[in-house]
């Protein structure tokens, strides 16, 4: 199986800055890669899927980039309710593999 | 607009079984690739089991192959897990969610989800 891991575990940003979120593939996913964002007690919510394609309904502030095993998430200028707690998820092989996840945290 | 609304989650004692629901609605049911997700306390989110728009295509992970089971009932635009034996491990929340299909082919990430049923194994 393919091992998403994503760093950092918890990343301090103030509002209104940038803030860039990793996510490593054991091997190579091409660009079958998507970011979910979740908030407490919700479930989570697709943000980025094929690597940099935005889904419906998601600013452009999110920016998703990378191929192969590397990947990025960058938030452009941190909006109040960007704080949140971030996953990538790898869908080129089987079985599908969600990273562990990154909690943004106002800084 | 689309919406999954889970139900069927509770405690449930080790060994013991339950059968959770999802019923959709906003989209044509039968056209699309289903999926159940878990995340326990703290956790990332687990991919559980996938059933096709037939229902005649079905995957599951291994922690769960034997033990649980996937249906769906597009008539009733409802979908299933049947879950046996269970474990203190299976204790987590879980999700239904819709994978991403168009007309020809279906790409395995997650469009929509509903919002969760608890699940409590114990004792």
């Amino acid at each position: 199986e393919i091992v998403m891991t994503q760093s950092p575990a918890i990343l301090s940003v103030s509002p209104g800055e940038r803030a860039t979120l990793s996510c490593r593939a054991s091997q190579s996913v091409s660009d079958n890669l998507a970011w979910y964002q979740q908030k407490p007690g919700q479930a989570p919510r697709l943000l980025i899927y094929g690597a940099s394609a935005r889904a419906n309904g998601i600013p452009d502030r999110f920016s998703g980039s990378g191929s192969g095993t590397e990947f990025t998430l960058t938030i452009s200028s941190l909006q109040s309710e960007d704080f949140a707690v971030y996953y990538c998820q790898q869908y080129k092989n089987w079985p599908p593999f969600f990273g562990q996840g990154t909690k943004l945290e106002i800084k | 607009q689309v919406q999954l609304v889970e139900s069927g989650g509770g405690l449930v004692k080790p060994g013991g079984s339950l059968r959770l629901s999802c019923a959709a609605s906003g989209f044509t049911f039968s056209d699309h690739y289903m999926s159940w997700i878990r995340q326990a306390p703290g956790k990332g989110p687990e991919w559980l089991s996938y059933i096709s728009g037939s229902g005649f295509s079905i995957y599951y992970a291994d922690s769960v192959k034997g033990r649980f089971s996937i249906s769906r009932d597009n008539a009733k635009n409802s979908l299933y897990l049947q879950m046996n034996s269970l474990r203190a491990d299976d204790t987590a929340v879980y999700y239904c969610a819709r994978v991403s299909c168009s007309s020809t082919s279906c790409s395995y990430f997650f469009e929509y989800w509903g919002q969760g049923t608890l699940v409590t194994v114990s004792s």
